[in-house]
């Protein structure tokens, strides 16, 4: 199995709401990524972790929880979100920290 | 800091003419990668170079990695409309942490 799923594929949240998005692997991966990629842009790097610990936190706002409850699963915490965080938000997984990354299909996010 | 430049941002090109991206890294890179991403799709691993010099061939693809190691480049020869898309260089980090990503080149292809 060499895929990384994403749910949901789409979520329209307001800004008081409190949702997830979850991300899963099974290709035995060590390494899992949250990016964030907006319009005609490259993924932006949010979050890295590297066995199951959170190892880069690219100085994101704490609007933003990541969660690594087990070495196959990641969730991203959405709390009180703007406007300019919709975008695609893409989970990637990797063997290593610099080897090729799967990346899932993505949740396109709207914040109203 | 450490930078992927690529060029060109955009390029667009008859079906059956060749096109050409390059990627250019501001250190030395342990190794680059490619990938492509097509219009609403989510970025799919193309290649990995690690050798100086190293030239790798995917049917109309031809990829190649600087002396230096810090350049490379994605030749598409004979395009076809299935290349749309936009295609992305990544260098790790040089700590070891994580992928830089370039801007990205997108490619149009007209029939």
């Amino acid at each position: 199995d060499t895929e990384v799923t994403q749910t949901p594929k789409h979520l329209v949240m307001g800004m008081t709401n409190k949702k997830s998005l979850k991300c899963e692997q099974h290709m035995g991966h060590r390494a899992m990524y949250w990016y964030k990629q907006k319009a005609k842009k490259p993924p932006e790097l949010m979050f890295v972790y590297s066995y199951e610990k959170l190892s880069i936190n690219e100085s994101v706002p704490s609007r933003f929880s990541p969660e690594c409850p087990n070495s196959s699963l990641l969730n991203l915490h959405l709390h009180a979100l703007q406007p300019e965080d919709s975008a695609l938000y893409l989970c990637a997984s990797s063997q290593a920290r610099v080897n090729e990354q799967f990346f899932g299909p993505g949740t396109r996010l709207t914040v109203l | 800091g450490q930078q992927v430049m690529q060029i060109p941002q955009y390029q667009h090109v008859q079906e059956g003419e060749d096109f050409t991206t390059y990627c250019n890294s501001s250190t030395t890179l342990s190794n680059i990668q490619w990938y492509k991403q097509r219009p609403g799709g989510h970025p799919v691993f193309l290649i990995q170079l690690v050798k100086s010099g190293e030239v790798k061939k995917q049917k109309r693809l031809t990829f190649q990695f600087g002396e230096a190691k810090k350049n490379s480049s994605l030749h598409i020869t004979a395009t076809q409309t299935t290349d749309v898309g936009t295609y992305f260089c990544a260098g790790p980090k040089q700590a070891g942490t994580a992928l830089i990503f370039g801007k990205g080149t997108t490619l149009s292809v007209s029939s």
